[in-house]
């Protein structure tokens, strides 16, 4: 059964730090690594789909890094900022024969405080 | 472009009746699946509809059912609810199958089951 972990379950932060957090996955058989964010009472929303190992992938204020070999993706925020505030989740796509299916993880709350 | 849409958004029924959940996919979008978040956890996978046929299958008992319609948009069917079926049903579109596709979510439907 594929298992994808992250952590911590929950970070509170203040306006201006920096954070990251992790995600760990199996690492054999990798195919590729989806991160998302979700805000509350809206939709979860693609941030990365990475594929290679050691890719490091940026948007704005937001990147990740992706360690194939021992199974992780880290995802830094810089600068955190109070609309930053949602639930992180990585995802790791299932088997060629199993679809579309993403295993998600239960997803990093992250609450920065003004 | 308009994303992924889903109805109702909130929905309460008694166990053991029947519960229709409806998804727009983004336009263009010939792709859908379906995921199930109960509390607490990450979005556990149901199944993926790609051109109308069944593409991949989660865990779930054959009181789940679903379809997918010409226009790609989809249906949702859970029969003989039980309480445990209380979750946000989230409906997730794509231009194709595969691992690395990116996906537009909707808001979900929540469903409470009394």
């Amino acid at each position: 059964i594929l298992n994808v972990e992250q952590s911590p379950q929950s970070l509170h932060v203040q306006e201006g730090d920096s954070t990251n957090f992790t995600c760990s996955f199996p690492s054999s058989n990798f195919y590729a690594l989806h991160w998302y964010r979700w805000e509350t009472a809206k939709s979860p929303e693609a941030l990365f789909v990475m594929t290679l190992n050691g890719d490091e992938k940026k948007k704005g204020r937001i990147s990740a890094t992706l360690n194939t070999k021992e199974g992780y993706s880290y995802l830094y925020i810089k600068g955190s900022q109070p609309e930053d505030s949602a639930t992180y989740l990585c995802a790791f796509p299932g088997s060629y024969n199993q679809g579309g299916k993403l295993i998600f993880g239960q997803g990093t709350e992250l609450s920065v405080k003004p | 472009e308009t994303g992924v849409t889903q109805s109702p958004t909130h929905l309460i029924k008694t166990r053991g009746q029947q519960v229709t959940l409806r998804c727009s996919s983004q336009s263009g979008h010939n792709t859908v699946s379906w995921y199930q978040q109960a509390l607490g956890q990450g979005p556990q996978f149901i199944f993926q509809y790609y051109r109308e046929e069944e593409n991949g299958r989660g865990n779930f008992p054959p009181r789940f059912s679903g379809l997918q319609f010409p226009n790609y948009s989809s249906e949702l069917n859970v029969n003989a609810l039980e309480l445990d079926d209380s979750a946000l049903y989230l409906c997730a579109s794509s231009l194709r199958t595969g691992r690395v596709a990116g996906y537009t979510f909707g808001s979900g439907t929540r469903l409470t089951v009394v």
